[in-house]
């Protein structure tokens, strides 16, 4: 399969802890997105990279994130002292430019 | 300010019944993208379509059509002779500029009974 990929799936971790979360784009593309979505909501865009470049981070992106792209391949995504707050479901895109973006199937944080 | 609206929140079918999403958007651009997501239970976003702002075309693809309409800010989706696996929540995205950064509607949850 050579759709994106994202580890772990699910997440489970206590307040104040710190996680990592990587993806995997489809391998030529060069665009990958970070959203958020939390129960019955749409996704929220969190942050993007144009190869390891990274562009643009939204207002929802606090200092306790961050998130890397090296060698503008595969990304990681880092939360810091994690908060009940941040419990939600982490969603990776890729897109080639000025084409569609194609999701993961996601990693679900739940903070405890 | 929200700038996509999917006014139904749930929408429940018997099978075979058409059933027609709503999505309305708001943008000062000229330039812009609408998308339709799937989001089955299984969770993973599925890419439906999408249509440039300069495209007013109707589009069909097999049982589901899209009605873009401009002149109300609409990007309606119809799916024709429902079937259970059409039960899914269904997304509406606007991307207003080339990094496709979309902003999406809360979705529309679709129960289709058999």
């Amino acid at each position: 399969d050579t759709g994106v990929s994202q580890d772990p799936r699910h997440k489970i971790t206590k307040r104040g802890q710190n996680v990592t979360f990587r993806c995997d784009p489809i391998s030529e593309h060069n665009r990958l997105y970070w959203y958020r979505q939390t129960l019955g909501q749409g996704p929220e865009f969190l942050t993007y990279f144009q190869n390891e470049a990274q562009l643009e981070k939204s207002r929802l992106l606090s200092d306790r994130f961050s998130a890397e792209r090296p060698k503008g391949s595969f990304s990681t995504l880092e939360i810091q002292r994690t908060e009940q707050g941040d419990s939600a479901m982490y969603l990776c895109a890729s897109s080639l430019a000025y084409v569609s973006l194609f999701f993961g199937p996601g990693t679900r944080l739940t903070v405890l | 300010a929200q700038k996509v609206t999917q006014a139904q929140t749930e929408i429940s079918v018997v099978e075979k019944e058409d059933v027609t999403l709503d999505c309305v958007y708001e943008t000062r651009d000229t330039t812009y993208y609408l998308f339709w997501y799937k989001q089955p239970p299984s969770g993973e976003l599925v890419f439906l379509i999408r249509r440039n702002s300069f495209d007013e075309q109707n589009e069909i693809s097999g049982r589901y059509s899209w009605n873009f309409q401009k002149s109300t800010s609409s990007f309606n989706f119809t799916i024709t002779a429902s079937q259970v696996v059409d039960s899914a929540v269904y997304f509406c995205a606007l991307s207003e500029d080339n990094d496709y950064k979309l902003s999406f509607g809360a979705g529309t949850t679709v129960t289709v009974r058999a």
